[in-house]
């Protein structure tokens, strides 16, 4: 089946360090591919998607592309925050629906 | 943006007893919901899909007797977790993709943590 691989956390950076987070998936066919964050005590948000192959998707800093080849979407922000500090997770969903495949999400811990 | 809430926010309960977890779309339909559980450092697992107006749609593995949905409105759904075992215990988010949204658009509650003692 479907499946999402994340690096383990948790993952502690200075302020302004860059980041990068690595999602490798399992899927038939073309799925689309997600980042999610969760701050502390919220529910999950949507950080960016891409929908297919050499997308980039974007959004508060923060980049993945869409690598059918190494079948990756590697989450990455040049200089992260102290308010970036949360927990994110990579997804993936088929078809155009909204059935989630989540990879076990990577806390982030960024430090003044 | 569009707020799905969850209540109880955190519930212990004995062992043997049910335990309901709503959860809700504030400011949008939903004629869909996802259940989820989340295990400490596992990913968050798809338990079942609740529709308005029909049943749930459980996947592999999950029992549907054990775990009830109900879809009451279009606004509200409901996790029953029957017969409550300590392994039970976990962390259930719900999320709902608003009827009138762009596909692959849904929102997250923030969860749900139960405890059975």
């Amino acid at each position: 089946g479907d499946s999402v691989t994340q690096m383990e956390g948790p993952v502690t950076l200075s302020e302004e360090a860059f980041l990068t987070i690595n999602c490798t998936y399992t899927a038939t066919g073309y799925p689309s591919l997600f980042w999610y964050v969760q701050y502390p005590g919220e529910g999950l948000q949507l950080l960016l998607k891409a929908t297919k192959a050499d997308d980039k998707g974007s959004n508060k800093g923060f980049e993945a592309t869409y690598r059918k080849e190494t079948t990756s979407f590697h989450l990455e922000k040049g200089s992260v925050q102290v308010s970036d500090s949360a927990v994110y997770f990579c997804a993936l969903s088929k078809g155009g629906g909204n059935k989630l495949t989540f990879g076990t999400g990577t806390q982030l811990k960024v430090e003044l | 943006g569009a707020v799905v809430s969850q209540h109880p926010s955190r519930v212990i309960c004995k062992s043997g007893t049910s335990v309901k977890i709503e959860c809700r779309s504030l400011d949008f339909q939903a004629t869909t919901m996802f259940w989820y559980r989340q295990f400490p450092k596992k990913s968050l697992m798809l338990m079942a899909t609740s529709n308005e107006g029909s049943k749930a749609t459980y996947e592999q593995g999950v029992e549907k007797d054990k775990f009830l949905i109900n879809h009451a409105s279009l606004t509200l759904s409901t996790l029953t977790v029957t017969s409550a075992h300590p392994e039970d215990s976990s962390f259930y988010i719900c999320s709902a993709p608003p009827r009138s949204s762009i596909k692959e658009t849904q929102y997250f509650g923030p969860g749900t943590r139960l405890l059975v003692l």
